[in-house]
């Protein structure tokens, strides 16, 4: 079964302090995408950050940074230098393909950066 | 680049009317676009993958009839919610993905469908 999950359904952080979002994924295919969004309250999806499944190198954007580990199956999102703007949700998602591509979403975690 | 819009951001509707929610990608080809569903504070749920000039792919336990969606053109999608019932009521995002975005894919800023 292909799947997402995402075990921390909320999360805190003090300002300017890192924090790392759980992800771990489940798929039979060689060949996958693996991403994270930001929902912010306002309800649009923003990307964050990508890394396929045949990437060797961790994928960083800015202060968003994917911690891969493929034999573990995980793909957590650290947050560096944590920002009042970070609050928000965050879903991990990834991409298969069954016929055709679609994207399979994490239950979210809900992040709060205390000033 | 890369904007998708959604129209309208918000509708009220009676129950039993129907709804029709319109997704564009403004400055590209969306050769796929995708339709999801989301409950207040849950995930999104994927509802339809609609590729430009075919029949859209329902996902399962998703009621075709209901839930009607056309992909006439590269850069418009449509759903209609038909006969709408309370129970109707979510927030739909759309997200489109076309050639020249390989990996990723857009989303519109959703809509939020409320039936009274």
């Amino acid at each position: 079964a292909q799947k997402i999950t995402q075990t921390q359904p909320g999360m805190f952080v003090q300002e300017k302090e890192a924090v790392t979002l759980d992800c771990t994924y489940d798929t039979s295919d060689q060949s996958y995408g693996l991403f994270w969004y930001k929902q912010p309250s306002s309800g649009e999806m923003i990307f964050l950050i990508y890394q396929g499944s045949y990437d060797e190198q961790n994928a960083t954007e800015g202060r968003y940074s994917l911690n891969f580990q493929k034999a573990r199956k995980s793909a957590n999102l650290v947050i560096s230098a944590s920002q009042l703007g970070d609050s928000a949700m965050y879903f991990c998602a990834m991409r298969v393909h069954s016929g055709t591509y679609k994207y399979i979403f994490g239950t979210g975690t809900r992040l709060k950066v205390l000033a | 680049g890369a904007v998708v819009s959604q129209h309208p951001s918000r509708v009220i509707c009676k129950s039993g009317t129907s709804v029709k929610i319109e997704c564009r990608s403004l400055d590209f080809q969306a050769t796929t676009m995708f339709w999801y569903r989301q409950f207040p504070k849950k995930s999104l749920m994927l509802m339809a993958t609609s590729n430009e000039g075919s029949k859209a792919t329902y996902e399962q336990g998703v009621e075709k009839d209901k839930f009607l969606i056309n992909h006439a053109s590269l850069t418009l999608s449509t759903l209609t919610v038909t006969s709408a019932h309370p129970e109707d009521s979510s927030f739909y995002i759309c997200s489109a993905r076309g050639t020249l975005t390989f990996y990723e894919q857009y989303f519109g800023p959703g809509t939020r469908l409320t039936v009274t």
